[in-house]
């Protein structure tokens, strides 16, 4: 079957860094997506990786391994806005979403 | 960037009662709409895949004639949940996706929180 696990919840402080990882089993692989959800809210897209390696887009970086099938999210210089939960979704071979549980995020002061 | 909207945000309802939720992409063509549920601190539950002009197709165990799906233009995607229960409801998210770029990303609607009393 298809499976992705994240942890369930994350704590960490302001300005710190943080990294949520996420792994996946899936049936073909077309991209791993991640997405920031604040409570309430729709899903808002953080970022894309198809190849391995390191993207990177301002505080936030995403990174892949296919073949560990295994990826990460890393939040730098933290803010309280950044408490939320973090999805990670997988892209399967029929262009279908797979999705994570998600990772609360607690930022303290 | 691309945009999509979701009408009503809120809905209160009584049991036994319809409730249609819109689903439009505001500035692009979305050939496949999907259909998402949310229970509270839970991830996305994926309901249904809707492409233009065709049936949906829905997932395991979402009732097809409970959960009726239009899709009758490339900008408008509409649920109806008939004979709503308190069971029914729950957060529903819709997101579009545009294929023109030949990029896979998902843009979601803000969500139809739906109760039903």
């Amino acid at each position: 079957g298809q499976n992705i696990d994240q942890p369930t919840e994350m704590t960490a402080t302001e300005g710190a860094i943080v990294q949520i990882n996420c792994t996946y089993q899936t049936s073909g692989f077309n991209g791993l997506f991640w997405y920031q959800q604040h409570a309430g809210e729709a899903p808002t897209f953080l970022s894309y990786n198809v190849l391995d390696g390191l993207e990177e887009k301002g505080r936030f970086s995403s990174f892949l391994s296919r073949s560990k099938g295994y990826s990460y999210l890393l939040l730098k210089e933290l803010q309280m806005k950044d408490s939320a939960s973090y999805l990670c979704a997988v892209m399967d071979s029929n262009y279908q979403l797979i999705w994570g549980a998600g990772t609360k995020l607690i930022i303290k002061p | 960037g691309a945009v999509v909207s979701q009408h009503p945000s809120r809905v209160i309802c009584k049991s036994g009662t319809s409730v249609k939720i819109e689903c439009r992409s505001l500035d692009f063509q979305a050939t496949t709409m999907f259909w998402y549920r949310q229970f509270p601190k839970k991830s996305l539950m994926l309901m249904a895949t809707s492409n233009e002009g065709s049936k949906a197709t829905y997932e395991q165990g979402v009732e097809k004639d409970k959960f009726l799906i239009n899709h009758a233009s490339l900008t408008l995607s509409t649920l109806t949940v008939t004979s709503a229960h308190p069971e029914d409801s729950s957060f529903y998210i819709c997101s579009a996706r545009d294929l023109a770029g030949g990029f896979y990303e998902q843009y979601f609607g803000p969500g139809t929180r739906l109760t039903v009393t």
